[in-house]
């Protein structure tokens, strides 16, 4: 399995607090995900990080922000939660884009906004 | 609008019967296309892939798909289900004129293998 862990992996917050979830790999990977998962919708993808300090939007980027000041981190940050940012977050890996390589996916977070 | 679809949302079959999961997807050239499976409280795991070449492809756990260019179709295959076999199965495609490293989901399919 490749080395990601998210942390935390459960978190209860209320509405209006800001939220940071990390993403930690040992895998040296260029690229790194933040997706979420909800019921009916599959993965969707929020940012992505294509080297350090290089940072894109995805489908559902609004209301989230990232950093990646590490190779072997990707900080995902709700700057103040909402209850429709309760979701299961997903962090994913791969060595290089277009995907010619496989994403491997880290074991999620699951976050509720109270 | 683009998409993946996924259109069964739940299915069940007996152990040891053969399976079957849809997918279809709305890209206009030939993508990249994946099918993962997540288990319960986990995250997903990449069960094959397919880039070009021989249309039907061979993953883990006895698992085979075909890209069918023709019905924009990439169905997901087992012979004979095992209990452990038991999750959400998600197909995924990379839309190849996309610039960057993106996975389009499917909504996913729960199967549910019954002794």
């Amino acid at each position: 399995d490749a080395g990601i862990t998210q942390s935390p992996r459960h978190k209860v917050t209320e509405t209006g607090t800001p939220v940071t979830l990390r993403c930690h790999q040992t895998e040296n990977h260029r690229y790194m995900y933040w997706y979420r998962q909800d019921p009916g919708h599959g993965l969707r993808l929020i940012h992505y990080s294509y080297g350090v300090k290089d940072t894109d939007k995805g489908e559902v980027s609004d209301g989230y922000s990232v950093s990646r000041s590490k190779t072997e981190d990707f900080l995902l940050t709700l700057e103040s939660a909402t209850s429709s940012q309760t979701s299961v977050y997903f962090c994913a890996i791969s060595e290089a884009p277009r995907s010619q390589e496989t994403q491997y996916f880290g074991p999620g977070t699951r976050l509720l906004v109270l | 609008a683009q998409s993946v679809t996924q259109p069964d949302i739940h299915i069940t079959v007996s152990e040891g019967a053969s399976l079957e999961l849809r997918c279809n997807y709305s890209y206009g050239a030939t993508p990249y296309l994946f099918w993962y499976v997540q288990s319960p409280g986990q995250g997903l795991q990449l069960l094959l892939k397919y880039f070009s070449g021989d249309t039907l492809v061979q993953g883990i756990k006895g698992f085979e798909a075909e890209f069918k260019r023709s019905q924009s179709s990439f169905n997901l295959r087992k012979p004979s289900v095992h209990w452990s076999d038991a999750a959400e199965y998600f197909c995924a495609v990379v839309p190849d004129q996309t610039g960057a490293n993106n996975l389009f989901f499917g909504t996913g399919t729960r199967l549910t293998v019954i002794p």
